[in-house]
């Protein structure tokens, strides 16, 4: 059991669908971040909070929605995706941005 | 922006010693981080380097070279368990990471 907790770990949805991840650390860190990990590509940095604001937006397609309503909860809403957007969506926290970051178990998204 | 370069696929011998390499190009560097990426699983902290040379922790070491833009992992001792995926991520502000190697390790 790691201090970062992902919820849903599955989930199935058709295109026409809105759904949330949630993620919640219990480490007491400042920062958090959204990544997508698609087969045969790297990591992919989508968001950075630092202190509940939005620090870092790496062109994401804004049917990615994120919130960040305390340092503690990181959500994405997701709405109106594509087939091409399934993947594993991985929440990560650290003390501060750049620091070592401690990864949540994903969520393996399936969109149909 | 920022270019990393690992070998996609590795093969060693249970018991053996494996080097993995990592290049990179990128403007602003602030350290370098190896992850553990077991299939399925989450990536997991293994080593940060910031300062040139050799970080050495247990069977597992990394170094750093910043003005070759070069880092490399090595697992000593390698077991069963070290079947996994290598990512090497390099520190801007946040983390950017290569595609990682995939590393099989046979008996």
């Amino acid at each position: 059991e790691t201090g970062v907790t992902q919820t849903p770990r599955h989930l199935v949805m058709g295109m026409t669908n809105k759904k949330s991840l949630k993620c919640e650390q219990h480490l007491g860190h400042n920062a958090m971040y959204w990544y997508k990990q698609s087969a045969k590509k790297p990591l992919e940095l989508m968001f950075v909070y630092s202190l509940e604001e939005r620090v870092e937006n790496n062109s994401v397609p804004s049917r990615f929605s994120p919130e960040c309503p305390n340092s503690s909860h990181l959500f994405l809403h997701l709405h109106t995706l594509q087939p091409e957007d399934s993947a594993l969506y991985l929440c990560a926290s650290s003390l501060m941005p750049g620091n070592e970051q401690f990864f949540g178990p994903g969520t393996r998204l399936t969109v149909l | 922006g920022q270019n990393i370069d690992q070998p996609t696929e590795m093969t060693a011998t249970e018991g053996a010693i494996v080097q993995i390499n990592c290049t990179y190009q990128t403007s602003g560097f602030n350290g370098l981080f190896w992850y553990q990426q077991h299939a399925g699983e989450a990536p997991t902290f293994l080593s940060y380097n910031v300062l040139d040379g050799l970080e050495e922790k247990g069977r597992f070491s990394s170094f750093l070279s910043r003005s070759k833009g070069y880092s490399y992992l090595l697992l000593k001792e390698l077991q069963m368990k070290d079947s996994a995926s290598y990512l090497c991520a390099v520190r801007k502000y946040a983390l950017n990471f290569g595609k990682g190697t995939s590393l099989l390790v046979t008996p």
